[in-house]
């Protein structure tokens, strides 16, 4: 079955600087890659996500990179915040079988 | 907010016992899908429910039941509670088909077992 790998598992960056999350897959069926941030007590909540007939999608300071070949995929975060601060999952789903993998989870700090 | 509810909150039980959690899909959305959440690790799928018929199942054992009805509001049953069930259980509502679609998680439902 799918298997997610999330690095790192923390990263602590200046606020406006930016971040990077990367993770990689080994089913290369997957063809649906979202991004999730979760805050302390909350629900998961969807950020961003790319489909594997894409390379990159922006949406304002968040953009995801998918290379297929590679089997990875990174979101970057541009001019970070601190309510950036949260931890983040990547995941990955087949096509047709709609179950998420999900990958360890990145805890990500601004500083101010 | 995504519209998907989940009750109860929290809920404590004793080993053995049984338990109920509850799921209202997103207005439009067919398909619920459920995940486990142990502390400090990421969601792992249970199974999911697509037009009332389960449709995938994840490395849970069979005291792990579901249920999904006519308006795709769902069930989710944990006989024999074990104390590794204590995590946060999360529905996510999307809607299903062929081609994956955004999953919306709910607010989860903390379950401890003691």
């Amino acid at each position: 079955g799918e298997n997610v790998e999330q690095h790192p598992s923390t990263l602590s960056v200046q606020e406006g600087d930016s971040a990077v999350i990367k993770c990689t897959y080994s089913d290369s069926a997957s063809n649906y890659f979202p991004w999730y941030k979760q805050e302390l007590g909350k629900r998961p909540q969807l950020i961003i996500d790319i489909r594997s007939n894409v390379g990159e999608k922006k949406d304002q300071r968040i953009a995801v990179t998918l290379n297929k070949t590679a089997k990875h995929f990174s979101l970057h975060i541009t001019e970070t915040q601190p309510e950036d601060s949260a931890v983040y999952f990547c995941a990955a789903s087949d096509q047709g079988a709609q179950k998420l993998v999900f990958g360890q989870g990145t805890r990500l700090t601004i500083n101010p | 907010e995504t519209g998907v509810t989940q009750s109860p909150t929290h809920l404590i039980k004793t080993r053995g016992q049984q338990v109920t959690l509850r799921c209202s899909s997103q207005s439009g959305h067919n398909t619920v899908s459920w995940y486990q959440q142990a502390l400090g690790q990421g969601p792992q799928f249970i199974f999911q429910y697509y037009r009332e018929e389960e449709n995938g199942r994840g490395n849970f054992p069979p005291r792990f039941s579901g249920l999904q009805f006519p308006n795709y509001s769902s069930e989710l049953n944990v006989n024999a509670l074990e104390l590794d069930d204590s995590a946060l259980y999360l529905c996510a509502s999307s809607f299903g088909g062929t081609v994956p679609y955004e999953q919306y998680f709910g607010p989860g439902t903390r379950l401890t077992v003691t």
